[in-house]
């Protein structure tokens, strides 16, 4: 079946715009998460919705970042005022049981 | 600070050798392990998880945790070029579906 998608696959845009990430889950799949990669970083942890219930947002690095999911479904991510630190590779994963599945991941670079 | 530690590497081996992937984690609270394998350029890939202590086989790769001493790690047996990739350990504090607390990854590559 399909497996998680995400658009863009790249994104290239100048400090201080806004950008939108998108996020489909696997059909079924109630859990989503995003996390993002980057150079010296490795992979870390941003925000995860679970059903209905509220986000668990622990893992935004600062107000400018935000996200939400529509319908239980669609997902996404939108950071405001964007600084060159937030260039990295954004991920968007879905959960079966306890084994999260990642989708190929939105490159932004923020010139 | 939950922390998950890896060696980053690189690890080389020949072909057809085992390659031997280690992983220590932080918080003994830990409940279920992963390992992803990632290509360049590429999003993770799960090839693993293991909850239980002791030794857990797919194919050529096993994975082994032992909880008392906060390890955890992956065995790939006869190893192939195509198995050259990062190889990301990845914890979760409880099985309720926290977020993945993931090592910076140890790269492996297979000569051939």
């Amino acid at each position: 079946g399909a497996g998680v998608s995400q658009s863009p696959s790249n994104k290239v845009t100048e400090k201080g715009k806004d950008v939108e990430l998108r996020c489909d889950p696997i059909s079924g799949h109630t859990a989503l998460y995003w996390y993002r990669q980057s150079l010296g970083q490795g992979l870390e942890f941003l925000i995860y919705f679970q059903g209905n219930s509220a986000p668990d947002k622990s893992g935004l690095p600062s107000d400018r970042f935000s996200a939400e999911r529509t319908g239980g479904s669609v997902s996404t991510l939108t950071i405001q005022r964007t600084q060159q630190e937030d260039s990295a590779v954004y991920l968007c994963a879905s959960r079966q049981r306890n084994e999260q599945f990642f989708g190929p991941g939105t490159r932004l670079t923020v010139l | 600070q939950k922390e998950v530690e890896q060696n980053s590497g690189p690890l080389s081996v020949p072909e057809g050798a085992i390659a031997s992937l280690n992983c220590t984690y932080s918080d003994r609270g830990s409940q279920s392990f992963f390992w992803y394998r990632q290509y360049s350029g590429k999003s993770p890939e799960l090839i693993m998880s293991i909850y239980s202590n002791g030794d857990k086989e797919d194919g050529r790769f096993t994975a082994q945790l032992n909880k008392a001493s906060q390890y955890v790690s992956l065995l790939i047996r006869d190893s192939q070029p195509s198995d050259s990739a990062t190889y990301l350990c990845a914890v979760t504090f409880n099985q309720a579906g926290t977020a993945l607390i993931f090592g910076k990854g140890t790269t492996l590559s297979v000569s051939s």
